[in-house]
């Protein structure tokens, strides 16, 4: 156990809805990283929140967009989903960031279904 | 994008064997993070080794870096059908904010 929960587990949803996705970060953790894994593939970086403020995007469009809140929990937002959403979204919690930024610990993830 | 490969992308292995992933990476690092993934639920952070280190252990796990080749290793000894999973390079930048960039996964399956 990791200490971060996400929720929820899984979720389906028709192409131009929207979702929001929630993250609970681990105690004592300020950073929390949003990642797209598309089956078969890597995690891709979303973007990623420090102290409440947005503090790095990855290559995804606007309608991607999260917030941090006072206890460093986040959610993540996607307007408009397309077909091409569908993947698991992972939360990632550390502490600090840039040189100082330490091993992330991730959730279990939202498996996100768009039809 | 990702910042590099792993290989093999696919290894099969008999319990007790050891089992061996490469990864290699195309841009200076900070820090290099091994993950294990099972069944595509949440990554499992294995062990962090910083560019100026060049090898570290943890329990069964050895993990090399050569920065001058731009690649790492990955050694579980004595595996276990338990190890069955996917395990995945991720890199942080000198200059960035920690965001990591993953490789695309080695698929390890260890046969009881």
């Amino acid at each position: 156990e990791t200490g971060v929960t996400q929720s929820p587990t899984h979720l389906i949803k028709t192409r131009g809805q929207q979702v929001t996705l929630r993250c609970s970060s681990q105690s004592g953790h300020n950073t929390v990283s949003w990642y797209q894994q598309a089956l078969g593939q890597g995690p891709q970086f979303i973007f990623q929140y420090y102290r409440e403020e947005e503090n790095g995007r990855g290559n995804f469009p606007p309608r991607f967009s999260g917030l941090q809140f006072p206890n460093y929990s986040s959610e993540l937002n996607v307007n408009a989903l397309e077909l091409d959403d569908s993947a698991l979204y992972l939360c990632a919690s550390s502490y600090g960031t840039g040189a100082l930024n330490t091993e992330a610990f991730f959730g279990q993830g939202t498996r996100l279904t768009v039809v | 994008s990702q910042q590099g490969e792993e290989d093999p992308q696919a290894l099969s292995i008999q319990e007790g064997e050891n089992a061996t992933m490469n990864c290699s990476y195309k841009t200076s690092i900070n820090n290099l993070q091994w993950y294990r993934q099972n069944s595509g639920r949440g990554l499992v952070h294995l062990i962090l080794i910083r560019s100026n280190e060049r090898e570290k252990h943890s329990g069964r796990l050895r993990v090399t870096l050569d920065t001058s080749k731009k690649s790492s290793s990955l050694l579980i000894t004595a595996s276990r059908a338990a190890d069955t999973a996917s395990y995945f390079c991720a890199t942080t930048d000198p200059w960035g904010y920690g965001k990591l960039t993953f490789g695309q996964g080695t698929i390890l399956t260890v046969h009881p």
